[in-house]
């Protein structure tokens, strides 16, 4: 067990909506990184909060939005949905600095139908 | 920008069989690199790391060198066993604009037969 808490497991939804995932790092972590693993286009990093603030931005769409909350849970909200948006989405947190490994949560699965 | 290559899969072994799976990256400065395994429904576990040249990271027969001068990071496994098969992802992490994400590689997956 990772420590790191994502919800829910599946969600299933259809084009056009919005959809929130939920994340809860480990305990004394305060970064949380959201990653997208698709099959064609393995693991990308969408972004990353540190202590409640937006710390880095990788490929995540502008109908995509993120924020760390001040009991440093985390959610991502995807709007707009898309048939190609249906991935596996992963919540991963970390203790700061570059030898520290990220851990991750089970991830959600979305499937946009 | 960094960058992480391994190489493409699938790989198919037969049980206590000896596994390499290459990883070389692209950094600027001194990353840490990670081996992560992810079994069939599950997420990412963290395998071994190493977080500075020559370091070896080794976890549950898993082993893995730090070579700054070739820039690589392959991991191996003197026996593999059925339950080792999973998909491999190589992976750095290195400061960049104040932060500390993961970069990873496309991932290899392994199945182990009996």
């Amino acid at each position: 067990d990772s420590g790191v808490t994502q919800t829910p497991k599946h969600l299933i939804t259809a084009t056009g909506q919005r959809v929130t995932l939920r994340c809860s790092p480990r305990s004394g972590d305060l970064s949380v990184y959201w990653y997208q693993q698709s099959l064609d286009q393995g693991l990308q990093f969408l972004i990353q909060y540190y202590n409640g603030e937006e710390r880095a931005k990788g490929n995540i769409l502008e109908r995509f939005s993120a924020q760390q909350f001040p009991d440093l849970h985390s959610e991502l909200n995807l709007s707009s949905l898309e048939l190609g948006d249906s991935a596996l989405y992963f919540c991963a947190s970390s203790a700061p600095g570059a030898d520290s490994p990220l851990h991750f949560g089970n991830g959600t699965r979305l499937t946009v139908t | 920008g960094n960058s992480v290559t391994q190489m493409e899969g699938p790989v198919t072994l037969s049980e206590e069989a000896f596994l390499t799976i290459n990883c070389t990256y692209t950094a600027t400065g001194y990353p840490s690199l990670f081996w992560y395994v992810q079994y069939p429904g599950e997420g990412l576990q963290l395998l071994l790391k190493a977080t500075k040249a020559d370091d070896k990271g080794s976890n549950k027969g898993f082993e893995a060198t730090y070579r700054k001068e070739t820039t690589s990071f392959h991991l191996e496994k003197g026996s593999v066993q059925v339950s080792d098969s999973a998909v491999y992802f190589c992976a750095l992490r290195a400061a960049g604009a104040g932060s500390y994400q993961l970069t990873f590689g496309k991932g290899t997956k392994l199945s182990v037969i009996p």
